[in-house]
């Protein structure tokens, strides 16, 4: 099946640097959704992507779907304490299919 | 209440108990989905119901038994559970494009899960 390699596994950065994650897949797919999950909660959207090429930006991250459908990326400007969680990348083959695979997640910690 | 709601938000049961975990959305959503998340591992996709209808069951054991009475409400009936099967619960639930959802509905709503400890 479809799987998702999504690096680093885990970072520690300082408060206000930027961070960046990628997420590769073995096939293409095209929609890229990234979610963000906290302690003791769900993951949540942040951004969604459907268009090959497509920079998109919430606040200070910022998502791209990567040219050849089978990456992305997720960078966050300045982090602050509260975006400490896990960040999950997702991704679909066809609109409509709503099944959903997810990436293994990059656990985000700052380090005050 | 808005969102997707899943209740109750910690469970501990024995191996011999009986007990279900309920997940209800308020989205007007026509897919819901069980996953199961695992320390340190992905997060396993469980069931998928679409119009109430189960059109996907990834393998998992029958001590794990849906129910989807209707297109807002999902049960996930437990009954002699193991230790491993010790996880948080999450439940989703979206809307299928292919019946008039826009690219902006898309995605997945996550509840904020139930996390379960088999004793």
């Amino acid at each position: 099946g479809q799987q998702l390699n999504q690096s680093p596994q885990s970072m520690f950065i300082q408060e206000g640097e930027d961070v960046s994650m990628n997420c590769t897949s073995s096939s293409i797919f095209n929609t890229w959704l990234w979610y963000k999950q906290e302690p003791g909660e769900g993951p949540v959207l942040l951004i969604a992507l459907y268009k090959a090429g497509e920079l998109t930006s919430n606040g200070r991250l910022t998502a791209q779907f990567g040219i050849t459908r089978k990456d992305s990326f997720l960078n966050i400007s300045a982090s602050i304490p509260s975006d400490v969680g896990i960040y999950f990348c997702a991704g679909a083959s066809n609109f409509g299919n709503e099944k959903l695979t997810f990436g293994t997640g990059t656990r985000l910690t700052i380090i005050p | 209440e808005t969102g997707v709601t899943q209740t109750p938000r910690h469970l501990v049961m024995g191996m011999t108990n009986k007990k279900s975990l309920k997940c209800e959305q308020h989205l007007g959503h026509n897919a819901m989905y069980w996953y199961k998340q695992s320390a340190k591992k992905p997060l396993e996709l469980m069931f998928v119901y679409n119009f109430k209808e189960q059109t996907e069951n990834n393998s998992v054991p029958s001590r794990f038994s849906p129910e989807c009475p209707n297109s807002s409400h999902l049960f996930l009936h437990l009954h002699t559970l193991q230790p491993e099967d010790s996880a948080l619960y999450l439940c989703a639930s979206s809307q299928d494009g292919r019946t008039g959802g826009s690219r902006n509905d898309y995605g997945y709503t996550f509840g904020s899960g139930t996390r379960l400890t088999v004793v």
